[in-house]
């Protein structure tokens, strides 16, 4: 069964230090990976995927993440944060055939002090 | 830039209760999901349906969950007799069919008391 662990549950971070928050998936065969960020009291969006090619993906507000087939981690990077990336970050997972669900990660949240 | 919305925002019942929960995907999307994140836990599938039936559903989804798309807008989920540990936030999400990005609505918080 597919499964998703993100090992950090909590971060606290000062502005314009350098983010890394990890996440390790399960399944037994070709996965398309995301991220999304869920800001207080909104809804969840996508930060950024990655469905094959370059394993080294960059998405929104700065955020990039790198899939490391051998290691089945898809690590979510931001050189410097900034205040406004206080949110919850959740990994996600779905095999890469069909519009199948999504399976998630206990989520991280982020708080980064002023 | 279309969005998907979910009425209500919070939604408080009894234990027993029938409750609706409603959503209005993107327009033109094909395929629609709910989702559901207990209080501290991690946001679990509940069900997903395409071309006017059930394509998959997780082991949560029992006899007490049925969804619908009543008139092709809007995507409800029923909870026929609700339980305490049906409390939960409820995400509705579509994706348009063409790419595997799932866009998700802003969630109904049910309080089961």
């Amino acid at each position: 069964a597919q499964s998703v662990s993100q090992h950090n549950h909590h971060v606290i971070l000062s502005e314009a230090a350098s983010l890394e928050l990890g996440c390790n998936y399960s399944y037994g065969g070709t996965v398309n990976l995301f991220w999304y960020v869920q800001y207080p009291g909104q809804h969840l969006q996508l930060l950024l995927k990655y469905f094959s090619g370059d394993p080294l993906v960059k998405g929104i507000k700065g955020f990039e993440a790198e899939f490391i087939k051998s290691k089945f981690s898809f690590n979510l990077r931001k050189p410097s944060v900034q205040w406004s990336d206080t949110a919850e970050y959740f990994c996600a997972v779905k095999g890469d055939t069909g519009f199948q669900k999504l399976v998630f990660g206990t989520g991280t949240r982020l708080l980064v002090s002023p | 830039e279309p969005e998907v919305t979910q009425t209500p925002s919070h939604q408080v019942t009894q234990m027993g209760q029938e409750v609706i929960l409603r959503c209005v995907p993107i327009s033109n999307h094909l395929y629609f999901y709910w989702y559901r994140q207990i209080l501290g836990q991690k946001v679990e599938f509940l069900v997903s349906f395409y071309n006017n039936e059930i394509s998959e559903k997780s082991e949560i989804f029992d006899d007490q969950f049925s969804v619908e798309r009543p008139d092709g807008s809007n995507f409800t989920l029923k909870i026929r007799s609700t339980k305490l540990e049906d409390s939960a936030m409820y995400f509705c999400a579509s994706n348009p069919g063409t790419s595997y990005e799932q866009y998700f609505g802003p969630g109904t918080r049910l309080t089961v008391t």
